[in-house]
């Protein structure tokens, strides 16, 4: 059964921490992708990777950070640095050919909290 | 830089309606265009994916258009019924990154 899988659904944290949202996809996708969801502004890019060991900023990378060190996984870590870190967060992935990007497909979803 | 907008941001009918949605865009060279639809606490669904060279695309009872010259798309759905009723995104690609930027999103209550 293939798709994304996202962990943890909810995740709540303290001033200070860093945490860690997870993201996998067994749909053999080249690129993969992190967004941002607030009330009333849409999506908004944080990261993406379009190989594995390679990644570049989006829109609001400040206070986060991500690696891919395997095609299938792209974890986000939300780091103490991020002043409003509350949202909704969203994993995505997209097949690539040589010269045009496909499909968008996107995970369930992490809901995070700061206490 | 590119601005996705989307109107009406709210929309209420009646079950059996036809409705359109609406997508506008500012920057026309755009690569693709994805029409997606968001249940309250869920994960986004694709819908439908215009190519920049397409002009519409159909599923079921989805049809998109795509009016790259004017900068605009619509969403038709015919003959809604309740299980419509979530909210629906636009979102625009205007790289080979395969970025999308998105637009606010519409949300569509069908009433029975």
């Amino acid at each position: 059964d293939g798709g994304i899988t996202q962990s943890p659904k909810y995740l709540f944290r303290k001033e200070g921490q860093n945490v860690t949202l997870s993201c996998e996809q067994n749909l053999n996708h080249d690129a993969m992708y992190w967004y941002r969801q607030d009330p009333g502004q849409g999506l908004r890019l944080i990261y993406y990777s379009q190989i594995v060991n390679d990644f570049q900023k989006g829109d609001i990378a400040e206070g986060y950070s991500v690696s891919r060190e395997k095609k299938e996984s792209f974890p986000l870590t939300v780091t103490s640095a991020q002043k409003n870190p509350t949202a909704f967060y969203l994993c995505a992935s997209t097949m690539t050919s040589a010269s045009s990007y496909n499909e968008q497909f996107f995970g369930p979803g992490t809901r995070l909290t700061v206490l | 830089k590119q601005e996705v907008t989307q109107i009406p941001a709210a929309l209420s009918v009646p079950e059996g309606e036809n409705l359109v949605l609406n997508c506008s865009f500012t920057d026309s060279a755009i690569y693709n265009l994805q029409w997606f639809r968001q249940d309250p606490g869920k994960g986004l669904t694709s819908l439908l994916l215009i190519q920049s060279s397409q002009r519409e695309q159909t599923s079921g009872r989805l049809n998109a258009s795509l009016d790259k010259s004017s900068g605009r798309s619509t969403l038709y759905i015919a003959a809604s019924q309740p299980g419509d009723s979530a909210t629906y995104l636009c979102a625009v690609s205007n790289s080979n990154t395969g970025k999308l930027i998105f637009g606010q999103g519409t949300t569509l209550q069908v009433k029975p």
